[in-house]
């Protein structure tokens, strides 16, 4: 199964920026496969907040990005707010034989 | 209200069974696929099984393959998880999802989970 790798956590203070990776390691890259971004508040189910690697869908705020190049892709959150503080998971096909779609390892957003 | 709602989780003992459904409202359920994502206590999410608009194909993840079936019924619009021979590690929070087609699709929108706890 391919693995999609984030960074276990990040934290910034109110206003900043941060940024979350998101990296393939299938050998076999997948560069093209498209990478989406999920946002999963304490307790909650989770919620759809970038689709095709730069996407927002409808009532997310321009603070959240995205981009993708090769086999990384990254989410930025800029203007760090506190009910930005949950669990970030990537998700993109999976290339190998054993999965259809993969989750990244999931990241934790701190506001100090 | 566009929605899906999950029900039917629990605590079983390990090798037992257990069927999961989920009712969708709001949305032309035929024309997605759907899919079910589970997430262990304290982990990350890991996608189950998906199932065509029509449900002539099916799709699992490896260490559910023959274990789980996914089923569904247009005319109810609902969605269906058989789970036999249930193991400790199926533990999880499962989570009913819509898939929306672009390029590669993604999960739009998610229901509130159904708990099973596997006992061993």
């Amino acid at each position: 199964q391919s693995v999609l790798t984030q960074p276990p956590s990040v934290s910034g203070a109110p206003g900043q920026k941060v940024t979350i990776s998101c990296t393939r390691s299938s050998s076999n890259l997948g560069s093209h496969y498209d990478v989406h971004w999920y946002q999963q508040l304490p307790g909650t189910a989770p919620k759809l907040l970038i689709y095709d690697n730069n996407n927002r869908p409808s009532g997310v705020p321009d603070r959240f990005s995205g981009s993708k190049s090769g086999t990384s892709a990254s989410l930025a959150i800029t203007g760090l707010q506190a009910e930005d503080e949950a669990d970030y998971y990537c998700q993109s096909y999976d290339n190998s034989l054993s999965s259809l779609y993969v989750f990244g390892t999931g990241t934790t957003v701190t506001v100090l | 209200e566009v929605q899906l709602v999950e029900s039917g989780g629990g605590l079983v003992q390990s090798g037992e069974s257990l069927r999961l459904s989920c009712a969708a409202s709001g949305f032309t359920f035929r024309i997605y696929w759907m899919s079910w994502v589970r997430q262990a206590p304290g982990k990350g999410l890991e996608w189950v099984a998906n199932i065509k608009q029509d449900g002539s194909e099916k799709y699992y993840v490896d260490s559910v393959k023959g274990r789980f079936t996914i089923s569904r019924d247009n005319a109810k619009n609902s969605l269906y998880l058989l789970m036999n021979s249930l193991r400790a590690e199926d533990t999880a929070v499962y989570y009913c999802a819509r898939e929306y087609s672009s390029s590669w699709r993604y999960f739009d929108l998610w229901g509130r989970g159904t708990l099973v706890t596997v006992s061993s």
